[in-house]
Protein backbone atom coordinates (compact mmCIF):
# COMPACT_ATOMS: atom_id res chain seq x y z
CA UNK A 1 0.00 0.00 0.00
CA UNK A 2 0.77 3.85 -0.74
CA UNK A 3 2.33 5.17 2.20
CA UNK A 4 3.95 8.28 3.82
CA UNK A 5 5.83 7.60 7.11
CA UNK A 6 7.47 9.68 9.79
CA UNK A 7 8.67 7.91 12.37
CA UNK A 8 9.30 10.84 14.92
CA UNK A 9 5.98 11.63 16.57
CA UNK A 10 7.96 14.49 18.57
CA UNK A 11 11.73 15.62 18.69
CA UNK A 12 13.13 18.18 21.36
CA UNK A 13 16.37 19.57 20.39
CA UNK A 14 18.50 22.49 21.94
CA UNK A 15 18.21 25.66 20.33
CA UNK A 16 21.95 25.62 17.97
CA UNK A 17 21.77 22.55 17.51
CA UNK A 18 21.63 20.85 14.31
CA UNK A 19 17.99 18.95 13.25
CA UNK A 20 17.30 16.17 11.07
CA UNK A 21 13.24 14.80 10.19
CA UNK A 22 13.10 11.77 8.59
CA UNK A 23 10.88 10.72 6.29
CA UNK A 24 10.36 7.78 3.92
CA UNK A 25 7.89 6.76 1.02
CA UNK A 26 6.47 3.59 -0.16
CA UNK A 27 5.43 4.07 -3.66
CA UNK A 28 5.75 2.12 -7.19
CA UNK A 29 7.31 5.17 -8.68
CA UNK A 30 9.43 8.02 -7.92
CA UNK A 31 6.70 10.88 -6.49
CA UNK A 32 7.02 14.33 -6.18
CA UNK A 33 8.40 15.00 -2.36
CA UNK A 34 7.48 18.28 -0.24
CA UNK A 35 8.28 19.35 3.22
CA UNK A 36 6.01 21.61 4.89
CA UNK A 37 5.48 23.44 8.75
CA UNK A 38 2.97 24.00 10.04
CA UNK A 39 2.79 27.11 12.96
CA UNK A 40 -0.64 26.16 15.76
CA UNK A 41 -3.70 27.59 13.93
CA UNK A 42 -2.13 28.04 10.95
CA UNK A 43 -1.80 26.96 6.99
CA UNK A 44 1.15 24.84 6.00
CA UNK A 45 3.98 26.62 4.85
CA UNK A 46 5.82 25.14 2.04
CA UNK A 47 9.71 24.50 2.88
CA UNK A 48 11.48 22.79 -0.27
CA UNK A 49 10.27 20.69 -3.17
CA UNK A 50 11.83 18.13 -5.02
CA UNK A 51 10.86 16.68 -8.76
CA UNK A 52 14.10 16.02 -10.02
CA UNK A 53 17.65 16.02 -10.45
CA UNK A 54 20.10 16.94 -7.52
CA UNK A 55 19.33 15.57 -4.91
CA UNK A 56 19.90 17.50 -2.34
CA UNK A 57 18.07 20.33 -2.08
CA UNK A 58 17.92 24.17 -0.19
CA UNK A 59 14.81 25.51 1.26
CA UNK A 60 13.30 28.21 2.86
CA UNK A 61 14.56 29.39 6.96
CA UNK A 62 17.79 27.48 6.51
CA UNK A 63 16.03 24.47 5.83
CA UNK A 64 17.51 21.46 3.32
CA UNK A 65 16.59 17.89 2.12
CA UNK A 66 18.16 14.81 0.40
CA UNK A 67 16.58 12.46 -1.74
CA UNK A 68 17.47 8.93 -1.65
CA UNK A 69 15.90 6.73 -3.94
CA UNK A 70 17.56 3.42 -2.72
CA UNK A 71 16.00 4.09 0.91
CA UNK A 72 13.01 5.64 -0.35
CA UNK A 73 14.03 8.60 1.87
CA UNK A 74 13.45 12.24 1.76
CA UNK A 75 14.79 13.31 5.18
CA UNK A 76 14.87 16.96 6.66
CA UNK A 77 17.67 19.31 8.15
CA UNK A 78 18.97 22.03 9.60
CA UNK A 79 22.59 23.00 10.86
CA UNK A 80 21.30 25.02 14.04
CA UNK A 81 18.35 25.35 15.12
CA UNK A 82 16.53 28.51 16.46
CA UNK A 83 13.67 28.77 19.09
CA UNK A 84 11.45 29.88 16.09
CA UNK A 85 11.44 26.50 14.10
CA UNK A 86 9.69 24.90 17.03
CA UNK A 87 6.32 23.67 15.14
CA UNK A 88 5.06 20.56 12.85
CA UNK A 89 6.51 19.51 10.29
CA UNK A 90 4.78 17.46 7.08
CA UNK A 91 6.21 15.09 4.62
CA UNK A 92 4.19 14.91 1.57
CA UNK A 93 4.54 12.72 -1.64
CA UNK A 94 2.29 13.41 -5.22
CA UNK A 95 2.55 10.74 -7.71
CA UNK A 96 1.31 12.85 -9.98
CA UNK A 97 0.55 16.76 -9.67
CA UNK A 98 -2.98 16.70 -8.38
CA UNK A 99 -3.15 15.08 -5.02
CA UNK A 100 -0.87 15.18 -1.64
CA UNK A 101 -0.37 12.16 0.28
CA UNK A 102 0.86 13.78 4.10
CA UNK A 103 3.14 12.30 6.64
CA UNK A 104 0.93 12.30 10.50
CA UNK A 105 3.88 14.92 11.00
CA UNK A 106 6.84 16.04 13.42
CA UNK A 107 6.42 18.27 16.30
CA UNK A 108 9.64 19.58 16.68
CA UNK A 109 10.49 21.67 20.38
CA UNK A 110 13.06 24.07 20.89
CA UNK A 111 14.36 24.05 24.18
CA UNK A 112 16.63 27.17 25.39
CA UNK B 1 1.59 38.30 -4.86
CA UNK B 2 -1.62 37.79 -2.82
CA UNK B 3 -1.63 33.85 -1.45
CA UNK B 4 -4.40 31.28 -1.11
CA UNK B 5 -7.32 33.57 0.36
CA UNK B 6 -9.71 31.40 2.82
CA UNK B 7 -13.34 32.42 4.39
CA UNK B 8 -13.91 32.57 6.34
CA UNK B 9 -11.21 31.78 9.12
CA UNK B 10 -13.91 30.22 11.68
CA UNK B 11 -17.47 29.02 11.68
CA UNK B 12 -19.23 27.29 14.28
CA UNK B 13 -22.24 25.21 13.08
CA UNK B 14 -25.11 22.73 14.61
CA UNK B 15 -25.31 19.10 13.71
CA UNK B 16 -27.56 18.42 10.84
CA UNK B 17 -26.76 22.11 9.53
CA UNK B 18 -24.83 22.44 5.93
CA UNK B 19 -21.80 24.88 5.65
CA UNK B 20 -19.65 26.32 2.68
CA UNK B 21 -16.23 27.35 2.75
CA UNK B 22 -14.72 29.51 -0.17
CA UNK B 23 -11.33 29.23 -1.45
CA UNK B 24 -9.73 32.55 -3.72
CA UNK B 25 -6.36 30.35 -5.13
CA UNK B 26 -2.90 32.67 -5.86
CA UNK B 27 -3.73 34.59 -9.47
CA UNK B 28 -2.82 32.15 -12.13
CA UNK B 29 -3.13 29.28 -10.22
CA UNK B 30 -6.04 27.11 -12.16
CA UNK B 31 -6.10 23.92 -10.01
CA UNK B 32 -7.31 23.82 -6.24
CA UNK B 33 -7.11 21.40 -3.75
CA UNK B 34 -9.12 20.85 -0.88
CA UNK B 35 -7.73 18.76 3.01
CA UNK B 36 -9.23 17.92 6.20
CA UNK B 37 -6.99 18.20 9.09
CA UNK B 38 -7.87 16.45 12.50
CA UNK B 39 -5.84 15.18 15.43
CA UNK B 40 -7.10 11.83 15.13
CA UNK B 41 -6.55 11.37 11.49
CA UNK B 42 -4.02 13.62 10.27
CA UNK B 43 -4.32 15.60 6.83
CA UNK B 44 -6.43 14.05 4.42
CA UNK B 45 -7.57 15.13 0.72
CA UNK B 46 -10.85 15.89 -0.39
CA UNK B 47 -10.61 16.78 -3.98
CA UNK B 48 -9.22 18.65 -6.43
CA UNK B 49 -10.65 21.24 -9.52
CA UNK B 50 -8.69 22.41 -12.38
CA UNK B 51 -10.55 24.42 -14.96
CA UNK B 52 -14.00 23.98 -13.36
CA UNK B 53 -13.46 20.00 -13.51
CA UNK B 54 -12.75 17.34 -10.79
CA UNK B 55 -9.59 15.60 -11.03
CA UNK B 56 -9.63 13.69 -8.59
CA UNK B 57 -11.54 12.76 -5.52
CA UNK B 58 -10.52 11.25 -1.40
CA UNK B 59 -12.66 8.81 0.38
CA UNK B 60 -14.83 11.18 1.47
CA UNK B 61 -18.60 10.59 1.68
CA UNK B 62 -21.08 12.36 -0.82
CA UNK B 63 -21.97 14.84 2.02
CA UNK B 64 -18.63 16.51 0.80
CA UNK B 65 -18.80 18.15 -1.93
CA UNK B 66 -16.84 21.26 -3.91
CA UNK B 67 -16.74 23.14 -7.17
CA UNK B 68 -15.18 25.35 -9.22
CA UNK B 69 -15.52 28.76 -10.78
CA UNK B 70 -14.46 30.14 -14.18
CA UNK B 71 -12.23 32.29 -12.13
CA UNK B 72 -10.71 29.54 -10.71
CA UNK B 73 -12.22 30.29 -7.22
CA UNK B 74 -13.90 27.43 -5.56
CA UNK B 75 -16.02 25.92 -2.40
CA UNK B 76 -16.54 23.17 -0.87
CA UNK B 77 -19.85 22.61 0.82
CA UNK B 78 -20.49 19.65 3.57
CA UNK B 79 -24.11 18.92 4.08
CA UNK B 80 -25.96 17.57 7.36
CA UNK B 81 -22.86 18.06 9.64
CA UNK B 82 -21.37 16.17 12.26
CA UNK B 83 -20.14 16.25 15.10
CA UNK B 84 -16.43 14.47 13.41
CA UNK B 85 -16.67 17.09 10.72
CA UNK B 86 -15.15 19.18 13.22
CA UNK B 87 -11.72 20.32 11.64
CA UNK B 88 -9.05 22.25 10.09
CA UNK B 89 -10.13 22.88 6.68
CA UNK B 90 -7.08 23.90 3.99
CA UNK B 91 -7.55 24.93 0.72
CA UNK B 92 -4.13 24.89 -1.55
CA UNK B 93 -3.48 26.55 -5.42
CA UNK B 94 -0.80 25.07 -7.82
CA UNK B 95 0.73 25.87 -10.75
CA UNK B 96 1.98 22.62 -12.48
CA UNK B 97 5.55 21.94 -11.72
CA UNK B 98 5.82 24.21 -9.00
CA UNK B 99 3.94 22.49 -5.84
CA UNK B 100 1.14 23.21 -3.32
CA UNK B 101 0.46 26.86 -1.67
CA UNK B 102 -1.90 26.22 1.01
CA UNK B 103 -4.42 29.39 2.53
CA UNK B 104 -4.46 29.36 6.30
CA UNK B 105 -7.46 27.15 6.45
CA UNK B 106 -10.90 27.79 8.04
CA UNK B 107 -11.66 26.01 11.74
CA UNK B 108 -15.05 24.55 11.78
CA UNK B 109 -16.29 23.31 14.65
CA UNK B 110 -19.62 21.40 14.92
CA UNK B 111 -21.69 21.34 17.98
Amino acid sequence: AQSVTQPDIHITVSEGASLELRCNYSYGATPYLFWYVQSPGQGLQLLLKYFSGDTLVQGIKGFEAEFKRSQSSFNLRKPSVHWSDAAEYFCAVAINDYKLSFGAGTTVTVRA
Amino acid sequence: KAGVTQTPRYLIKTRGQQVTLSCSPISGHRSVSWYQQTPGQGLQFLFEYFSETQRNKGNFPGRFSGRQFSNSRSEMNVSTLELGDSALYLCASSLAGDGYTFGSGTRLTVV
